[in-house]
């Protein structure tokens, strides 16, 4: 199976500032990568897929890079309604994985 | 819009079994997959395993081979997911969520999900 480590598990930020969250498969998977959002008591929500293709409806201010194993999604000037916990999804072959999760606080 | 729609939550005993629903909306169903994926409290996003709604082929995880069976409904638009023999360390949400992409493998939209608790 492949592994999925992502980094920082937390970060804590301010309202504009820029924030980036890095995942790194334990081998090739191409640009098959997904990077969703989830809010506390809520479903998870898809904000990028193919490692840098911003799903329908999400704020341009959300991108993603990256190819092979290192991936990156980086947050624009934070708004308040990205404090959530991010997960990237590699999407190359079953089972899919998923990193552990990386929680955005407010600093 | 598409959406996905759960069945309530589920109290458990140990051995039991239980039987997760998903209707699926806003969409020709039998033209996407369906991936069930669990998040025990405070934990991370686990992969059971995924259903084409096309041809019914499964794929399931390793892990769960034996325990889980997937189904889906056409005429109902509905997938299910039941998981047997149920332990502890089952308690969790199961969620749904349509394939989309060349591979049906980035997940979207998700169901609300579905608390499943396993306790004596």
């Amino acid at each position: 199976d492949i592994q999925m480590t992502q980094s920082p598990s937390s970060v804590s930020a301010s309202v504009g500032d820029r924030v980036t969250i890095t995942c790194r498969a334990s081998q090739g998977i191409g640009n098959w990568l997904a990077w969703y959002q989830q809010k506390p008591g809520k479903a998870p929500k898809l904000l990028i897929h193919g490692a840098s293709s911003l799903q329908g409806g999400v704020p341009s201010r959300f991108s993603g890079s990256g190819s092979g194993t290192d991936f990156t999604l980086t947050i624009n000037s934070l708004q308040p309604e990205d404090f959530a916990t991010y997960f990237c999804q590699q999407a190359d072959s079953t089972p899919w994985t998923f990193g552990q999760g990386t929680k955005v606080e407010i600093k | 819009q598409v959406q996905l729609v759960q069945s309530g939550p589920e109290v458990k005993k140990p051995g039991a079994s239980v039987k997760v629903s998903c209707k699926g909306s806003g969409y020709t169903f039998n033209q996407y997959g369906i991936t069930w994926v669990r998040q025990a409290p405070g934990q991370g996003l686990e992969y059971m395993g995924w259903i084409s709604a096309y041809n019914g082929r499964t794929d399931y995880f390793q892990k769960f081979q034996g325990r889980v069976t997937m189904t889906t409904d056409t005429s109902t638009s509905t997938a299910y997911m039941e998981l047997t023999n149920l332990r502890s360390d089952d308690t969790a949400v199961y969620y749904c969520a349509r394939g989309i992409g060349g591979k049906n493998s980035y997940l979207d939209p998700w169901g609300q999900g579905t608390l499943v608790s396993v306790s004596s």
